[in-house]
């Protein structure tokens, strides 16, 4: 079973540019889920999607971050503008369902610096 | 949403057993307990997951007493490769249920 794939694998940017995260989840899973991952802390949850709606964006910064997971398939990231404070690692995840009893399957991330 | 508390650093050697105990002292009757590994540089990784009493597979056992206040995740044997930090987490069995992560124990494991 191929596993959830994320690109790029890393990125640099400037503050106040933009930046993109693509995700591709796990065959048949309904959930996808974004996470942001400062170093040395647990990731954070963003955003989780069902299927194509958003089940979970509460702690999701939408002034300037944005996601859409079109056809309830593949899902991208977006920030803009950048801070410097969004330099993390964005974690993408899936599982079959949004129930707690079913894992999440990680991908390796971006790592995301801002200069 | 429970939450948890877990020691932030624990040592051991290869071939020791690793026992790290995860306290979840408003757990909810819905609530079930999961555990997650963590290498560098990757994404973490399911290990384990329990509601009561004893569950054992092929990397690990988690132990939950009655009370379910607390767990343990076991690794038997661990070698250098089981160096990684390791989350405990709990969430609602219903329902789209938000699990969330602390900072989890960093596990370091020497020759």
């Amino acid at each position: 079973e191929a596993g959830v794939a994320q690109s790029p694998r890393y990125k640099i940017i400037e503050k106040r540019q933009s930046v993109a995260f693509w995700c591709n989840p796990i065959s048949g899973h309904a959930t996808l889920y974004w996470y942001q991952q400062i170093l040395g802390q647990g990731p954070k949850l963003l955003i989780q999607f069902q299927n194509n709606g958003v089940v979970d964006d509460s702690q999701l910064p939408k002034d300037r971050f944005s996601a859409e997971r079109l056809k309830g398939v593949d899902s991208t990231l977006k920030i803009q503008p950048a801070k410097l404070e969004d330099s993390a690692v964005y974690l993408c995840a899936s599982s079959l369902s949004g129930s707690s009893n079913q894992p999440q399957h990680f991908g390796d991330g971006t790592r995301l610096s801002i200069l | 949403l429970a939450k948890t508390t877990q020691p932030i650093s624990m040592d051991s050697y290869e071939g020791q057993e690793v026992n790290i105990t995860c306290s979840h002292n408003n757990i909810a009757t819905n609530d079930y307990i999961t555990w997650y590994q963590q290498f560098p540089s990757q994404g973490p990784r399911f290990i384990i997951q329990g509601y009561k009493t004893k569950v054992t597979n092929e990397v690990a056992s988690l132990f939950i007493p009655a009370d379910r206040k607390s767990s343990t995740l076991s690794l038997p044997r661990v070698s250098l490769s089981d160096t990684a930090v390791y989350y405990c987490l709990v969430g609602d069995i219903g329902g789209y249920s938000t699990l969330t992560f602390g900072k989890g124990t960093m596990l370091l494991v020497s020759p």
